[in-house]
């Protein structure tokens, strides 16, 4: 699992309330990545980072932000949560060898409901 | 822009028949492709993967999956179906030789009948 843990794993909370989950992994990886997980949908991608303070928006992004200040951590952060955005997140990370995706792995995920 | 199709969002088969899940991709460029298991409450495991060396893949739990440009297909067989693969099967592009973004599917739900 390459060392990859999601905070919280369940979280309730209220229509217009910012909510942070957290992803950190042990093992460097230089590529961290946010999915959410939804019925029907497979995984979207929310946002990406090739590195520390590098972010770039994926299919899903409006309504998202995120931030890395250390190799370990990337935080996802809903300013204002709504419903829609009720899923199950998952945290990813890719191993590279010689500069080519070898595979990527995935946290536990966190499964959000917002009221 | 890439893109890949899995036909059937679920999939029933007998204990011990052949699972075949299908998964077809877009892409201008030769791909990489994925198949990723989900097992209930858990994260995404890495079945198997091409990324050009030989078309037939052979990835864990006795899956494989054959590479077919012509078809631009990339369907998940396994020729004998146990109860412990009743999962959600994703399958994944991605064109870029360097790790950025990867497109899932819409995942296949396999259930195996006794």
């Amino acid at each position: 699992d390459a060392g990859i843990t999601q905070s919280p794993r369940h979280k309730v909370t209220e229509t217009g309330t910012p909510v942070t989950l957290r992803c950190h992994q042990t093992e460097n990886h230089r590529y961290m990545y946010w999915y959410r997980q939804d019925p029907g949908h497979g995984l979207r991608l929310i946002h990406y980072s090739y590195g520390v303070k590098d972010t770039d928006k994926g299919e899903v992004s409006d309504g998202y932000s995120v931030s890395r200040s250390k190799t370990e951590d990337f935080l996802l952060t809903l300013e204002s949560a709504t419903s829609s955005q009720t899923s199950v997140y998952f945290c990813a990370i890719s191993v590279v060898q010689g500069a080519r995706l070898s595979k990527q792995y995935f946290g536990p995920g966190t499964r959000l409901t917002v009221t | 822009a890439q893109s890949v199709t899995q036909l059937g969002s679920h999939v029933s088969v007998s204990e011990g028949a052949l699972v075949l899940l299908r998964c077809n991709y877009s892409s201008s460029v030769p791909p990489y492709l994925f198949w990723y298991v989900q097992y209930p409450n858990q994260g995404l495991q890495l079945l198997l993967k091409y990324t050009s060396a030989a078309t037939l893949v052979k990835g864990i739990n006795g899956f494989e999956a054959e590479f077919k440009k012509s078809e631009t297909s990339f369907h998940l067989t396994k020729p004998s179906a146990h109860m412990s693969d009743a999962a959600e099967y994703f399958c994944a592009v991605s064109v870029e030789s360097s790790a950025s973004k990867i497109i899932f599917g819409s995942g296949t739900r396999l259930s195996i009948r006794p």
